[in-house]
């Protein structure tokens, strides 16, 4: 069984870029939910796809989307890149949406993003 | 924001017992209380959940008061493995009616140092 996975695991862009963070759900999981995580805070939930619908969203801006494939991989699209952006991405997913006791979330190792 | 006040950080002996308190007293009903741990540069990882009574499997027990303001989460022979960041979630399950998301908001977390 293959865990979440993330590519890249290393990007650096410099404001005003456009980046496209990549996520591979565990076998199985139709529930993908995208965190930011600022150094030496916690993650702040972005949003959450659900059988490739968006189903909650963090206080996040419009210029962070996201889209969830068939196959419930994921994509996190931030346009516009500000210098306050730089964080650690994290992807999780499940087998349903979170917060339904038995719907754990897996979470992938993150995409360190560096705004210069 | 978090709903839950977790202490900073704590150390433990390893091999003894790690027993991390998790304040929640704004807690409703239909809550339930979550614990994620992540280790220094990795994802969040899955520990346990409750909603009531006390919950135990292969990693950690979870004690929740009668009241279930608060609760512990009990290591119980720490390693030096188990050093890392351990947060408290407090999440209602998805609710479509009131478009509840059934979310995770992470707060600080507490860093818990194994010592040899």
């Amino acid at each position: 069984e293959t865990g979440v996975t993330q590519s890249p695991t290393h990007l650096i862009k410099t404001r005003g870029q456009q980046v496209t963070l990549r996520c591979s759900s565990q076998s199985g999981h139709n529930t993908v939910s995208w965190y930011q995580q600022a150094l030496g805070q916690g993650p702040q939930f972005i949003f959450q796809y659900y059988r490739e619908e968006e189903n909650g969203r963090g206080n996040f801006p419009p210029r962070f989307s996201g889209l969830q494939f068939p196959n419930y991989s994921s994509e996190l699209n931030v346009n516009a890149l500000e210098l306050d952006d730089s964080a650690l991405y994290l992807c999780a997913s499940s087998f349903g949406l979170a917060g339904v006791p038995g719907y754990e979330q897996f979470f992938g190792p993150g995409t360190r993003l560096t705004v210069l | 924001d978090a709903k839950t006040t977790q202490p900073t950080s704590m150390d433990c002996a390893e091999g003894r017992a790690a027993n991390l308190p998790c304040n929640h007293s704004t807690i409703s009903g239909n809550e339930y209380v979550y614990w994620y741990r992540q280790i220094h540069s990795q994802g969040p990882q899955y520990i346990i959940h409750g909603l009531k009574n006390n919950e135990t499997n292969e990693m950690a027990s979870l004690i929740i008061t009668e009241d279930r303001k608060s609760s512990t989460l009990i290591l119980p022979h720490a390693t030096l493995r188990d050093t890392a960041v351990y947060y408290c979630i407090v999440s209602s399950p998805y609710d479509a009616d009131s478009s509840n998301t059934g979310k995770l908001i992470f707060g600080q977390g507490t860093t818990l140092q194994v010592k040899p």
